[in-house]
């Protein structure tokens, strides 16, 4: 069963603190990609990555930054967390040149106080 | 760039019926695909029906259907025989035609539903 798992269910951290949420797929995909859900907003991407040391700005990407050393592993870094940043996170991998074909993660909830 | 609307926040529907989902679209894009994804409790995005806009024939997957409108860019879902286990928000999403690496989902904000006895 291909799978997208995201290493923390519930995280808590202090604002200013560095923060790592992490992402890996076992399906051999090109593409990654890290989402925000908020109440009312619905899901904005914030960076994707195309390839290994890729990466490419989403929607909205201030106050993260994302690495990708290997093809199966994606990280989200929010550098100095902030209150603001409290939401959940949704990871997604993709197949290039598939038709859909998102395989998404069971998400992130952070909580920054 | 492209925007998707989901214009009802919330919705409810009585086990065994039929309820339909609004979602709008806007793009200057001729071919692109839409989608509806399912979110449980569980939290697990799940793919419920995809539509090719080059298609005429609008999508059915078992009991979800879709309304497809091309000209007034709308995508709606319909739920016929509603189960408890329909019960999440639904996201209608937007992907442009071109699957490369740059081609990435564009969502709406969502629709909750809920299914009481």
């Amino acid at each position: 069963d291909v799978k997208v798992t995201q290493s923390s269910r519930y995280l808590v951290k202090r604002t200013g603190e560095k923060v790592f949420l992490e992402c890996v797929q076992d399906m051999d995909h090109e593409n990654m990609f890290w989402y925000r859900q908020d109440p009312g907003l619905g899901l904005r991407l914030i960076y994707f990555s195309y390839d290994v040391k890729m990466k490419e700005k989403g929607d909205i990407p201030e106050g993260y930054s994302v690495s990708r050393e290997k093809k199966e592993r994606f990280s989200l870094i929010l550098e100095s967390a902030s209150t603001n940043q409290t939401s959940m996170y949704l990871c997604a991998s993709r197949s290039t040149g598939a038709l859909g074909g998102y395989t998404f993660g069971s998400g992130t909830r952070l909580t920054v106080v | 760039a492209q925007t998707v609307t989901q214009s009802q926040p919330e919705m409810s529907v009585q086990e065994a019926e039929t309820v339909t989902l609004s979602c709008t679209y806007d793009t200057s894009e001729s071919d692109y695909y839409l989608f509806w994804y399912k979110q449980p409790p569980s939290r697990q995005m799940i793919l419920v029906i995809r539509q090719e806009a080059y298609k005429q024939q609008n999508a059915t997957e078992n009991r979800f259907s879709v309304n497809f409108q091309k000209a007034a860019k709308s995508f709606s879902l319909k739920i016929s025989d509603s189960q408890l286990g329909d019960a999440a928000m639904y996201f209608c999403a937007f992907q442009g035609a071109y699957t490369g690496t740059a081609s990435k989902l564009t969502f709406g904000t969502g629709t909750r539903l809920q299914v009481t006895l």
